[in-house]
């Protein structure tokens, strides 16, 4: 799988859009980028993913460069649960396969 | 509908001694994952399970680690003689097809 760079802390302010990057220069043809966070003291919660098309669902939008070597995640209207260490995994589509996680992005929301 | 659970929720036990962690997935899960974090550290892959398939034990630290999983569904990891570095939260996870969806963990913790 490839390996993928966050930037290590973030913060944004309470109702703002959070953006949060991710490089994944050596990405696959075949690989998706995933989100996945991780509240504090509970279990990671998947996100969003996608291959090259942007996607949005409830939580979040997904933007992925046209040369698929960077993607940034959205949270629209950031709110204070929205504070937790978010998770970008790349990975080949299979439908049960292992995680790798690397450090993440440790977001801030700010009241 | 019910997520995944696991038990104990908290374990401490004394170096040296057997613990058994237990996992029960979402129902009709083919697929089940455990995982652990050290305090502080990002989430590390032990073992996966994937239908009658031989399991992916590639990520167990050791052969004091092992893991079962009886009928598809209930999965037991063992850890035999613990040591002081196993303390960690052992996270179980479960999918049908690309995301993963975490129960709350495990903290061990051995004295």
């Amino acid at each position: 799988d490839a390996k993928t760079t966050q930037p290590t802390s973030m913060d944004c302010a309470e109702g703002r859009a959070a953006n949060l990057p991710c490089n994944h220069s050596t990405i696959s043809g075949n690989e998706y980028v995933y989100w996945y966070r991780q509240i504090h003291s509970q279990g990671p919660q998947y996100i969003i993913h996608g291959l090259k098309n942007n996607e949005t669902n409830e939580m979040a939008s997904l933007i992925i460069t046209e040369d698929r070597k960077s993607s940034t995640l959205i949270l629209p209207h950031a709110t204070l649960r929205d504070t937790a260490v978010y998770y970008c995994i790349v990975r080949v589509m299979d439908s049960s396969y292992k995680l790798i996680f690397g450090s993440g992005t440790r977001l801030l929301v700010r009241p | 509908g019910a997520g995944v659970s696991q038990s104990p929720s908290n374990k401490v036990t004394e170096k040296g001694k057997d613990v058994e962690l237990r996992c029960d997935p979402i129902s009709g899960h083919t697929a089940l994952y455990w995982y652990r974090q050290s305090l502080g550290q990002g989430l590390e892959f032990l073992i996966y399970f994937q239908g009658n398939s031989a399991p992916d034990k590639s990520g167990l630290p050791s052969d004091r680690f092992s893991a079962e999983r009886t009928g598809g569904s209930v999965s037991t990891l063992t850890i035999q003689r613990t040591q002081q570095e196993d303390s960690a939260v052992y996270l179980c996870a479960s999918s049908l097809r690309y995301e993963q969806y975490f129960g709350p963990g495990t903290r061990l913790t051995v004295t």
